[in-house]
């Protein structure tokens, strides 16, 4: 498609429960880039891929956070044993090569109760 | 790493004047940076890049300019219309392995 498809729009979780975030990139767009927003505008670095493959991950909090991006399917990022300090919208971005510029989606709103 | 400053925080103009919102980074080996309007509920979208080998680039009423010396750059919107408001971010790049954003300047055009 010709834009980032994010799902679900909004999601909302019990403190402990697992989150699990979708991505569609660009057709043809071989990075994708995964963002935390807090408090409405500061952006958080947490993976970036190229293709299937992890490419940065060193904004990653490893003990609970995993993604992936495989061939033929959205990308996915999973939050297990959620906490309140999860609560954000994230992006999820894509671009046709290094040194392009991002394409983003529309985000997921996660909310942590 | 780098760090990317972004000022001012809010900014309101009155609709037909300009706003300018500045940046500053602090790695020299970035080579990119990218602009982008957030509006609510919504996803950034790019409105405006520059790269480190251009000094300055204008897109209609949106112009960038670049000082790599003193490591700043900043955006220029001129003729501001009420459809401008919303936050806008500066990025900083090194050869697009990590993007860097500002902390974002939410811009009032007063009708």
């Amino acid at each position: 498609g010709e834009e980032v498809a994010q799902t679900p729009k909004h999601l909302v979780r019990g403190e402990g429960q697992k989150a699990k975030l979708y991505c569609a990139p660009i057709k043809g767009h071989s990075y994708v880039f995964w963002y935390q927003q807090v408090l409405k505008n500061e952006f958080k670095f947490l993976i970036s891929f190229q293709n299937e493959n992890v490419f940065d991950e060193t904004g990653m909090p490893k003990e609970r956070f995993s993604a992936k991006c495989l061939p033929n399917s959205p990308c996915s990022l999973e939050i297990q044993a959620t906490k309140l300090e999860d609560s954000a919208v994230y992006f999820c971005a894509s671009s046709p090569g290094r040194e392009s510029p991002l394409h983003f989606g529309n985000g997921t709103r996660l909310t942590v109760t | 790493g780098e760090n990317v400053e972004q000022h001012p925080s809010t900014l309101s103009v009155q609709e037909g004047d300009s706003a300018v919102i500045k940046c500053t980074y602090s790695d020299s080996a970035s080579n990119y940076f990218p602009w982008y309007k957030q509006e609510l509920g919504k996803g950034p979208q790019l409105i405006i890049d520059i790269r480190s080998n251009v000094g300055e680039k204008k897109d209609q009423r949106i112009a960038v300019t670049l000082n790599k010396t003193a490591k700043h750059f900043s955006l220029h919107i001129t003729e501001t219309q009420p459809e401008d408001s919303a936050v806008y971010f500066c990025a900083a790049s090194i050869a697009g392995n990590q993007f860097y954003f500002g902390t974002g300047t939410s811009l009032t055009v007063i009708p």
